[in-house]
């Protein structure tokens, strides 16, 4: 089932401000990843982790592998329209072989 | 272009027929990964598949089945007992002990009446 707490559960902003999600655990993982879902598609990978403090960039996104290795951050600066869609984190535990834990996902909506 | 496909985009059956979801890759990826997604929730793992002609379940695996007879390929079929099968099913790869990252398809949405 899900170990994997995603906040806040949707977000409204307005474009141009700056956004953060987050996911926590009570388990150590050993890889971070976040997704973005656009409605009726699949979820598109936007940033990987693979290190406990690994700050990793993609254009305006920003992603953390939390130092306490059970928590990761992502987040979006200034954002844009097309930036709306669904943002999940997933995290591998030493333990789950190629198993995934997903979070429950955060819902970005963006107003122009 | 490399890639997950899953075909078809929208399928409607009755209720009490199996129903098969395909499922293909050609990133020679050696892992590939069955989920369901219901309405505004997470994606959970009905089974997945690290090696060819080997699977084992996911966490919501009763009422479906699966093969894995082909690397490229992992047909899912939603059988009669699975008690509510209208969901959106999403097919994901890796590479497996190389890599864990997960490459999704499209996906299909299933729906059932």
């Amino acid at each position: 089932g899900q170990q994997l707490n995603q906040s806040p559960q949707s977000m409204f902003i307005q474009e141009g401000e700056d956004v953060s999600m987050n996911c926590t655990s009570s388990s150590i993982f050993n890889t971070w990843l976040w997704y973005k879902q656009d409605p009726g598609e699949g979820p598109v990978l936007l940033i990987a982790l693979y290190k406990a403090g690994e700050l990793t960039s993609n254009g305006r996104l920003t992603a953390q592998f939390g130092i306490t290795r059970k928590d990761s951050f992502l987040n979006i600066s200034a954002s844009i329209p097309s930036d709306v869609g669904i943002y999940f984190c997933a995290g591998l535990r030493e333990t789950s072989g190629s198993r995934l834990t997903f979070g429950e996902g955060t819902q970005l909506t963006v107003n122009p | 272009d490399g890639g997950i496909t899953q075909s078809p985009k929208y399928l409607f059956r009755k209720e009490g027929q199996n129903v098969t979801l395909s499922c293909e890759q050609n990133l020679n990826h050696d892992a590939m990964y069955w989920y369901r997604q219901d309405p505004g929730q997470g994606l959970r793992l009905i089974y997945y598949s690290q090696i060819v002609n080997d699977f084992q379940k996911g966490d919501i695996a009763e009422g479906y089945s699966v093969s894995r007879e082909k690397k490229e390929s992992f047909p899912l079929t939603v059988t009669s007992a699975q008690k509510n099968p209208t969901a959106f099913y999403l097919c994901a790869s890796s590479k497996g002990q190389v890599s864990y990252e997960q490459y999704f398809g499209p996906g299909t949405r299933l729906t059932v009446t």
